[in-house]
């Protein structure tokens, strides 16, 4: 157990709908990373939040957004959703954003769109 | 731009024999970091083991071992005396230590890895 939750653990939704997921990072961790795993596939970076701040980027589009609240906890959003991003999502929060820090990841959010 | 390359889609192994999965890695950077994660079926990423692009010692954690050659840009994961439990998939990882913007994990595609009785 890494004492990173997620939730929800599963949802359903329809294309063109908006979703939130939700991320509570590890005591004293904080830097928060959000992942995408489609299926058969490694995960994807999509952004990362240190201290409240975005401090970086993957290659999503600006439908994805996200926040990172003062307790570290942080929330990804994903507005007119696609049939594409159905996949698992994936909360990592760590120490701090050095590239030494070990992620530590949450039991992911799984998400169907339909 | 940084790349992992792991070859083995999936690997199959007696239980309690050694398992070497192998992991080579791309970049330009002289600071980095190199992770090995495990996902079993239920999704978790479980973190088993961190080696540094400076660190002169190959990395252990109990059962576990990085074979870290530098030269070849090569990461191997060695697990020791396999169990059933170890079945799941195995994501070898990297972070560059960029100056500016997140020092984000860039996954491999993964080695299924199977324990047989």
């Amino acid at each position: 157990e890494t004492g990173v939750t997620q939730s929800p653990t599963h949802l359903i939704k329809t294309r063109g709908q908006q979703v939130t997921l939700r991320c509570s990072s590890q005591s004293g961790h904080n830097t928060v990373s959000w992942y995408q795993q489609a299926l058969g596939q490694g995960p994807q970076f999509i952004f990362q939040y240190y201290r409240e701040e975005e401090n970086g980027r993957g290659n999503f589009p600006p439908r994805f957004s996200g926040l990172q609240f003062p307790n570290y906890s942080s929330e990804l959003n994903v507005n007119a959703l696609e049939l594409d991003d159905s996949a698992l999502y994936l909360c990592a929060s760590s120490l701090a954003w050095q590239y030494t820090d070990t992620q530590y990841f949450g039991p992911g959010t799984r998400l169907t769109v339909l | 731009a940084q790349k992992i390359t792991q070859t083995q889609p999936g690997m199959f192994v007696q239980e309690k024999e050694a398992v070497t999965l192998d992991c080579t890695y791309d970049t330009s950077d002289q600071s980095y970091g190199l992770f090995w994660y495990k996902q079993p079926s239920s999704g978790e990423m479980i973190f088993l083991i961190y080696q540094g692009s400076y660190d002169e010692q190959n990395a252990t954690e109990g059962r576990y071992s990085l074979n870290f050659q530098k030269a070849r840009k090569s990461a191997n994961l060695v697990i020791s005396a396999s169990q059933l439990g170890d079945s799941a998939m195995y994501f070898c990882a990297m972070r560059e230590g960029k100056v500016q913007g997140a020092q984000k994990l860039v996954f491999g595609q993964g080695t299924r890895l199977t324990i047989n009785p």
